[in-house]
């Protein structure tokens, strides 16, 4: 079974400071996680993905995320926000090779100027 | 690539209507996905094919609602009738397979049933 739990539906940050979205996953094998960015009235697109590879990865706009077997996270972070990055950010989590991906619920960014 | 495309991109109808929603996929993809996101259940995997084919669609809701693919390029998914509750924004996504593969979702279809 695979499952993923983001915590808080909504983060507000001011532009400049340090942008963190929390991602947990439960899974019985060791799990591929990614993270997707939805702007206002389009669809997903994907920030980044952890494939076991790094545990560091790196994505588009500054984004990364590192994984951490033993807390069983995938967090999102950024060093310093843009008014552009408000948007939607969801975690998804697949347990392998024939396995379609489970997302969570979604965390609101929210960026003050 | 165009990318993944939906149509039509809003619809708004009456209660007991058919809607017919319409989704071509990135050429190439094997996987076709059909999502629907609402705000209180968020996004929900409805159904989704390999090679044309339904994998699994225990996630749509009802009798009412129906998908198909008939070729490679092209995919719908049908509600008959309408209700109210069916409004929400529907994705459509495609993927080269599973597991690591990222999946690339259209601009989605904004459904409102009166």
């Amino acid at each position: 079974a695979q499952s993923v739990t983001q915590l808080g539906s909504h983060v507000s940050v001011s532009e400049g400071a340090l942008v963190l979205l929390r991602c947990n996953y439960s899974s019985s094998v060791p799990p591929y996680l990614f993270w997707y960015v939805q702007y206002p009235n389009q669809g997903l697109q994907l920030l980044l993905k952890y494939t076991s590879a790094a545990t560091l990865v790196k994505g588009i706009n500054g984004f990364e995320a590192e994984f951490k077997k033993s807390e069983t996270s995938f967090h999102l972070t950024k060093p310093s926000a843009h008014m552009s990055d408000a948007a939607e950010y969801f975690c998804a989590v697949s347990n392998g090779g024939s396995y379609i991906p489970t997302f969570g619920r979604g965390t609101s960014l929210i960026v003050h100027p | 690539d165009a990318g993944v495309i939906q149509s039509p991109r809003h619809e708004v109808t009456e209660m007991g209507q058919e809607v017919t929603l319409r989704c071509k996929p990135i050429s190439g993809h094997d996987y076709l996905f059909w999502y629907r996101q609402t705000m209180m259940r968020g996004l929900e995997l409805l159904i989704y094919f390999n090679n044309n084919v339904p994998i699994d669609d225990s996630g749509m809701p009802e009798d009412r609602f129906s998908a198909k693919m008939p070729n490679a390029s092209f995919s719908t998914l049908k509600i008959q009738p309408s209700e109210p509750r069916d409004s929400a924004v529907y994705f459509c996504a495609s993927s080269l397979g599973l597991g690591t593969d990222t999946q690339y979702f259209g601009p989605g279809t904004r459904l409102t049933v009166l």
